[in-house]
């Protein structure tokens, strides 16, 4: 069965560096998503990506955010200079568009982030 | 008001057990919703969508009422590996996708 796979497992960076996150989505999906989820928490939307380009962002996904699907199968998550409290886990999803807003979407595995 | 609430339990239940969840959203334009199921740590799973019909898969029944902006699962005959924590999202106008805090369920022997 195809799966979303997500790289680093587990990222530790000082706090101002830059990581980038890696999702290698479902090959035939369309619509791909970030998330996160602070431990204890709720999962919180992130972003949505279609088309080459970001088609909802929260609050969250502020300037020091950025996405990118610089080839055929990759979709990134950039952060420019981490904060602690972007220690979290983040989720990679995609979906086809089969069915529109009635899709399922499937998530990767996730990259614990960690900020020292 | 929460876009999206769920009771946080932890609902503790001996095998065999029925348990019912509940959950509310707040935005009258929703368009989808979902259950997910999300053991320790992992990623959240698809356990069913949910459609205004109510539907069924094995032990698991949905249901949506969009007057009242409710959505429920219900769980027959509870089995160990049923322990996890339960999702309820719904996707509002434009695709954002709203998750629920959760509902922990821990299924006894």
């Amino acid at each position: 069965e195809p799966e979303v796979t997500q790289t680093p497992s587990h990222q530790v960076t000082q706090m101002g560096q830059e990581v980038i996150l890696r999702c290698v989505p479902i090959s035939n999906h369309l619509y791909f998503y970030w998330y996160r989820q602070i431990l204890g928490q709720k999962v919180e939307f992130l972003v949505s990506f279609y088309n080459n380009e970001i088609s909802e962002k929260s609050e969250i996904f502020d300037d020091q955010f950025s996405v990118e699907r610089p080839d055929g199968s990759n979709f990134t998550l950039k952060i420019r200079s981490t904060k602690l409290e972007d220690s979290a886990m983040y989720f990679c999803a995609s979906r086809d568009d089969q069915q529109g807003h009635l899709d399922t979407q499937y998530f990767g595995p996730g990259t614990r982030l960690t900020v020292l | 008001r929460k876009e999206v609430e769920q009771d946080p339990g932890p609902f503790n239940v001996p095998e065999g057990a029925t348990v019912a969840f509940n959950c509310t959203y707040s935005n009258s334009a929703s368009q989808s919703f979902f259950w997910y199921r999300q053991d320790c740590r992992k990623e959240p799973k698809l356990l069913m969508s949910v459609y205004s019909s109510g539907n069924e898969d094995g032990r698991f029944t949905a249901q949506l009422n969009r007057a009242s902006q409710y959505i429920s699962l219900l769980i027959r005959d509870s089995k160990l590996s049923d322990s996890a924590t339960y999702l309820c999202v719904v996707i509002n106008p434009g695709f954002k996708t709203i998750f629920g805090a959760g509902t922990r369920l821990f299924v006894k022997a």
